[in-house]
Parts: C-alpha cells; sequence; structure tokens
C-alpha cells in the first residue's frame, strides 16, 4: 500500500478560505515533500520538511509534521483560483534507495 | 535550460515495440530518479542514480525495463516488448546529492501503448 495517505481525496472551497490537506505515512522517514500537480503532468516542489523540524513556511503555505504521529498537513492559506490542483505528500526514507513513496493525493477545487 | 527536461513529451506505440524515453537532469545535479504515474497505481518509484554507482533495479516492475545514466547525467529509460500495461506517464526527477534533498520533476512522457 502507498506509504503516504491525503486526507481528504477532494476538497472544494471557496476563494479567500484556507485549505487544509493531511498526509499520514507508516515508516521512519528522513524528509517529507509537498507537490503539486496541474493537469496530470509535471509535479511542482512546494516545500520540503526534515525529519528534525516541526513547521516549515513558504509564502501562504504552511506545512507542519508530527514524527509520533506520523503525520503531516499543508495549510494554503488565502485560496486563489490558480491553487486548483491535486497536492501530494511523499516521503523518502533514510538511505533513499526506494526513492519517494507518493500518496494519493488530494484534490482541491477553488470556486471563484 | 534551467529545470528537468524529458523527451519526448507524448509517444504513442504499437503493443510489442520497444520504447527509449529521455531524462536530462538539471545541470550539477548528481541524483536522478525515474517515476511513474497511472491511472491506476498512481505514482510509483522506478529506480535512482546516486552518481556514478550502479543503480537498485528492484523497483522496475519487470524486466523488459531498463535504465542507464551515462556519464553521470542524461538518463534513458528503455522498455523493451511493450505492454498496454505500460501505458502511463513517465517522470523524472533530479536532486543535487541525494534523497535527503528536494527533487525536481521533469514534465513527463506520456506513454500510450496500442
Amino acid at each position: 500500500s502507498q506509504q503516504g495517505e491525503e486526507d481528504p481525496q477532494a476538497l472544494s472551497i471557496q476563494e479567500g478560505e484556507n485549505a487544509t490537506m493531511n498526509c499520514s505515512y507508516k515508516t521512519s522517514i528522513n524528509n517529507l515533500q509537498w507537490y503539486r500537480q496541474n493537469s496530470g503532468r509535471g509535479l511542482v516542489h512546494l516545500i520540503l520538511i526534515r525529519s528534525n523540524e516541526r513547521e516549515k513556511h513558504s509564502g501562504r503555505l504552511r506545512v507542519t509534521l508530527d514524527t509520533s504521529k506520523k503525520s503531516s498537513s499543508l495549510l494554503i492559506t488565502a485560496s486563489r483560483a490558480a491553487d486548483t490542483a491535486s497536492y501530494f505528500c511523499a516521503t523518502a526514507r533514510w538511505g533513499g534507495a526506494d526513492g519517494l513513496t507518493f500518496g494519493k493525493g488530494t484534490h482541491l477545487i477553488i470556486q471563484p | 535550460g534551467a529545470g528537468v527536461s524529458q523527451s519526448p513529451s507524448n509517444k504513442v506505440t504499437e503493443k510489442g515495440k520497444d520504447v527509449e524515453l529521455r531524462c536530462d537532469p538539471i545541470s550539477g545535479h548528481t541524483a536522478l530518479y525515474w517515476y511513474r504515474q497511472s491511472l491506476g497505481q498512481g505514482l510509483e518509484f522506478l529506480i535512482y542514480f546516486q552518481g556514478n554507482s550502479a543503480p537498485d533495479k528492484s523497483g522496475l516492475p519487470s524486466d523488459r525495463f531498463s535504465a542507464e545514466r551515462t556519464g553521470g547525467s542524461v538518463s534513458t529509460l528503455t522498455i523493451q516488448r511493450t505492454q498496454q500495461e505500460d501505458s502511463a506517464v513517465y517522470l523524472c526527477a533530479s536532486s543535487f546529492l541525494d534523497y535527503q534533498e528536494t527533487q525536481y520533476f521533469g514534465p513527463g512522457t506520456r506513454l500510450l501503448v496500442l
């Protein structure tokens, strides 16, 4: 099964509202990365958080990591129509020989 | 170019043919990864090249899949005797040193096997 599991699978909110997505994983990790994907093509990197970090910010994005609960959250504040996309969390285990393990993603729709 | 590039963007082939997909990583990046994305399987890891070290091929879905990385830069993913279940978007990524850093993805190659 997928290491990362995003929740919810789909989310629809009004423009200007905040969007929160959650991710859970199963094993010990080196880092966790969040990506955005539009129209099923290239993945755009949003933020990387290491296992010894608890929170990171980048512009309107805020990511938290709780290694005791093996979970992470991505918060997008003041959402815009352009934020409509699929969002994936991906975990890198120590050693990295098996690359990133992705969840199934959250499809976010921002209603104008 | 500043990013990871992949070619071709799209490839349509007939079942049983061989295909070769190419990835140019970001200049200076020593780590290179291949993934594929399909409706049924989501995003799955295929193989990881770390510098000039021999890769671990255990993530490749079958022995019809092979990958090379020449001179520590460009990589090719070859699929022999393609099957319809190989239809997917094949994504390449690179990172500066290794798995502990951000992976930057290319736009992908969309493969359709008829």
